[in-house]
C-alpha cells in the first residue's frame, strides 16, 4: 500500500537558519504530493503541492520539489522564522488506487527560536 | 479560504456514554467529507470517507457500529463514538473536499475526546 515516510523531529533551529525536512514515499500509482503545516491550536492548512515529477511546489519561502527516480519530496526554507514554528506533514494522494484519500506521514515539529 | 469548524474542540466523557462530533464546511458545499483519528506523535489514520447522502466508506479495522458517521447535509458531517472507552481517547479531525475528483481537504482544526 501506498506509504509517506518523513524525518522524525522535534526540529529545532534558530532563527534564519536554512531548514529541511526529508521526505519519502511509495504508491503504486501517480501520487500528488503535499505538504501541510499546522500551527499549534489549528487544523492543518495546505503548504505546497506538487502534481507531477519535477514539478516545484512553493508558498511562504518553503519548496518541495516532486523527484520521482528517489521518490522524494523534501521540504525546504532558507531562512526560517520564529512564525515557522508548527507540526509539518507531508502527505500523498494517490488518485491510480481509485480515490483522492490522502496518506500522512508521522509529521515533524518544528520549533524555531530568536 | 474555505474554512471547517469543528465542535465541541474538547469533550471528557465516562466510560460507555456517546459521544457525538459535528464537522461543518462553513463557506462552501463539502461533496465529500473525511475523518481521521491522530495519536500522540503519530500521523493521522483515515478513519472513514462519506459522500452526502450516502454511506460512509470505512477503512480496514475500523468499527462502524462504533464510529457512526453521518453526511446529511452538504454542510455538516457527523462522528458519533457509540459506548466509547478509555482507548477511544484521541484527537479526532475531519476534513472537506468541495468536490470528489479533487485531491483538495480543508480541514477542521480537530476535537481531543478523553474517556474516563
Amino acid at each position: 500500500g501506498d506509504s509517506v515516510t518523513q524525518m522524525e523531529g522535534p526540529v529545532t533551529l534558530s532563527e534564519e537558519a536554512f531548514l529541511t525536512i526529508n521526505c519519502t514515499y511509495t504508491a503504486t500509482g501517480y501520487p500528488s504530493l503535499f505538504w501541510y503545516v499546522q500551527y499549534p491550536g489549528e487544523g492543518l492548512q495546505l503548504l505546497l503541492k506538487a502534481t507531477k515529477a519535477d514539478d516545484k511546489g512553493s508558498n511562504k519561502g518553503f519548496e518541495a520539489t516532486y523527484r520521482k527516480e528517489t521518490t522524494s519530496f523534501h521540504l525546504e526554507k532558507g531562512s526560517v522564522q520564529v512564525s515557522d514554528s508548527a507540526v509539518y506533514f507531508c502527505a500523498l494522494s494517490d488518485s491510480g488506487a481509485g480515490s483522492y484519500q490522502l496518506t500522512f506521514g508521522k509529521g515533524t515539529k518544528l520549533s524555531v527560536i530568536p | 479560504g474555505a474554512v471547517v469548524s469543528q465542535h465541541p474542540s474538547w469533550v471528557i466523557c465516562k466510560s460507555g456514554t456517546s459521544v457525538k462530533i459535528e464537522c461543518r464546511s462553513l463557506d462552501f458545499q463539502a461533496t465529500t467529507m473525511f475523518w481521521y483519528r491522530q495519536f500522540p506523535k503519530q500521523s493521522l489514520m483515515l478513519m472513514a470517507t462519506s459522500n452526502e447522502g450516502s454511506k460512509a466508506t470505512y477503512e480496514q479495522g475500523v468499527e462502524k457500529d462504533k464510529f457512526l458517521i453521518n453526511h446529511a447535509s452538504l454542510t455538516l458531517s457527523t462522528l458519533t463514538v457509540t459506548s466509547a472507552h478509555p482507548e477511544d481517547s484521541s484527537f479526532y479531525i475531519c476534513s472537506a473536499s468541495p468536490d470528489r475528483a479533487s485531491d483538495t481537504q480543508y480541514f477542521g482544526p480537530g476535537t481531543r475526546l478523553t474517556v474516563l
